[in-house]
């Protein structure tokens, strides 16, 4: 099974910074990968797919990239709405796993 | 528009049995897998498992092989979740989402406490 290595657990930003959010998966898994924005009591809410999918509806600050097994998510400049925790889950082949998640806090 | 309608909250005491739902509607219901994944309080993410509506494939991740049920009945397009004795690990917030290229469609979330 392929294990998903998020990092930084937690994130302190303000309003307007940059910010990113790095996955490592255990094995190649090309571009088989989805982030995810959750908040707290809500389900989690799908942002990018195939790694730099940008889902129906999504603004266009947050972006996804990927090189080898290292996936990124980077919000260009951090809104009010965007603290939350983030997850990326890989969906090569079943079973998936979801990163451990980072919380992005207000600095 | 798609939508996926979770069953409500349950309190349950260990060794008790329990099935929770998800009416699913907005989409054909066989085309697509649907599964189930937990969330533990204070937890991250975990998919439990999926099943293909138009033929009940499931798949369980290894963590809830043997420790679950997931079905699908193509005629009410409603997935289920099943124990046949909770435990008090078992409580956590459980979602059913429809995973497509990444999972598109969530349910609200079911909040099952198991105490005794």
């Amino acid at each position: 099974d392929i294990q998903m290595t998020q990092s930084p657990s937690t994130l302190s930003a303000s309003v307007g910074d940059r910010v990113t959010i790095t996955c490592r998966a255990s094995q190649g898994l090309g571009h088989w990968l989805a982030w995810y924005q959750q908040k707290p009591g809500k389900a989690p809410k799908l942002l990018i797919y195939k790694a730099s999918v940008l889902q129906n509806g999504v603004p266009s600050r947050f972006s996804g990239n990927w090189s080898g097994t290292e996936f990124t998510l980077t919000i260009s400049s951090l809104q009010p709405d965007d603290f939350a925790t983030y997850y990326c889950q890989e969906y090569d082949n079943y079973p998936w796993t979801f990163g451990q998640g980072t919380k992005v806090e207000i600095k | 528009e798609v939508q996926l309608e979770q069953s409500g909250a349950e309190v349950k005491k260990p060794g008790e049995s329990l099935r929770i739902s998800c009416k699913t509607s907005g989409y054909t219901f066989t085309k697509y897998w649907i599964g189930w994944v937990r969330q533990m309080p204070g937890k991250g993410l975990e998919w439990m498992g999926i099943v293909f509506p138009r033929d009940s494939d499931a798949r369980y991740s290894p963590s809830f092989q043997g420790q679950v049920i997931i079905s699908a009945d193509k005629s009410t397009a409603t997935a289920y979740l099943q124990w046949t004795s909770l435990k008090a690990s078992d409580t956590a917030m459980y979602y059913c989402a429809r995973p497509s290229d990444g999972a598109d469609f969530w349910g609200q979330g079911t909040l099952v406490i198991v105490s005794s």
